[in-house]
């Protein structure tokens, strides 16, 4: 597997549910941000989370790194059709100074 | 809150010809960057840049691809002899500090070659 995999690569909830993504990578990090991006558009950044922090939260959203398995999860509670985006995983490595690494990311479409 | 623009949102040029796009990153970021994504696919990064050069580039960026700071607020990629590969959006992003903090990224610029 890639540096930065997501899963599902598909997700689809109704309204209210609360959703889940799944991130994995392969190499030590010195950080691991979470983005979204609308059809088309830019990427907005979500949560950054360090390698020494192991839960952040944002408004509905809360992110969670576990560097012994290399994974990270993104929850958003009480969606809405507003959240129906790509969510992208991007891990920035220990040793390779500022590039971000990006995962394939995962479609969530809520259905109102 | 500052924000990262790009200019044109969308080009469609010829296969052979060249392209500049352009950036202002947040004003007070030092680290600039242009990422690619190729339409269904994942971003992947192509070139860093700071104190007016090159910190890292990837293997996409070879010598048809340059970046230059001309001024004190753009930050522009070109792309030399386009061809139909290169058809994709292309991200500027910026940041204030080398590692550890968010990177903004900006709307991006729909490249289509034809």
């Amino acid at each position: 597997s890639q540096q930065g995999e997501e899963d599902p690569q598909a997700l689809s909830i109704q309204e209210g549910e609360n959703a889940t993504m799944n991130c994995s990578y392969k190499t030590s990090i010195n950080n691991l941000q979470w983005y979204r991006q609308n059809s088309g558009r830019g990427l907005v950044h979500l949560i950054l989370i360090r390698s020494n922090e192991r839960e952040k939260h944002s408004g509905r959203l809360r992110v969670t790194l576990d560097t012994s398995k290399k994974s990270s999860s993104l929850l958003i509670t009480a969606s809405r059709a507003a959240d129906t985006a790509s969510y992208f995983c991007a891990t920035e490595k220990e040793t390779s100074g500022s590039r971000l690494t990006f995962g394939e990311g995962t479609q969530l479409t809520v259905n109102p | 809150e500052p924000e990262v623009t790009q200019t044109p949102s969308h080009q469609v040029t010829q296969m052979g010809q060249e392209v500049i796009l352009r950036c202002v990153p947040i004003s007070n970021h030092l680290y600039f960057y242009w990422y690619r994504q190729i339409l269904g696919q994942k971003v992947e990064f192509l070139v860093s840049f700071y104190n007016n050069e090159i910190s890292e580039k990837s293997e996409i960026f070879d010598d048809q691809f340059s970046v230059e700071r001309p001024d004190g607020s753009n930050f522009t990629l070109k792309i030399r002899s386009t061809k139909l590969e290169d058809s994709a959006m292309y991200f500027c992003a910026s940041r204030q500090t080398a590692t550890g903090n968010t990177i903004y990224f900006g709307e991006g610029s729909w490249l289509t070659v034809v």
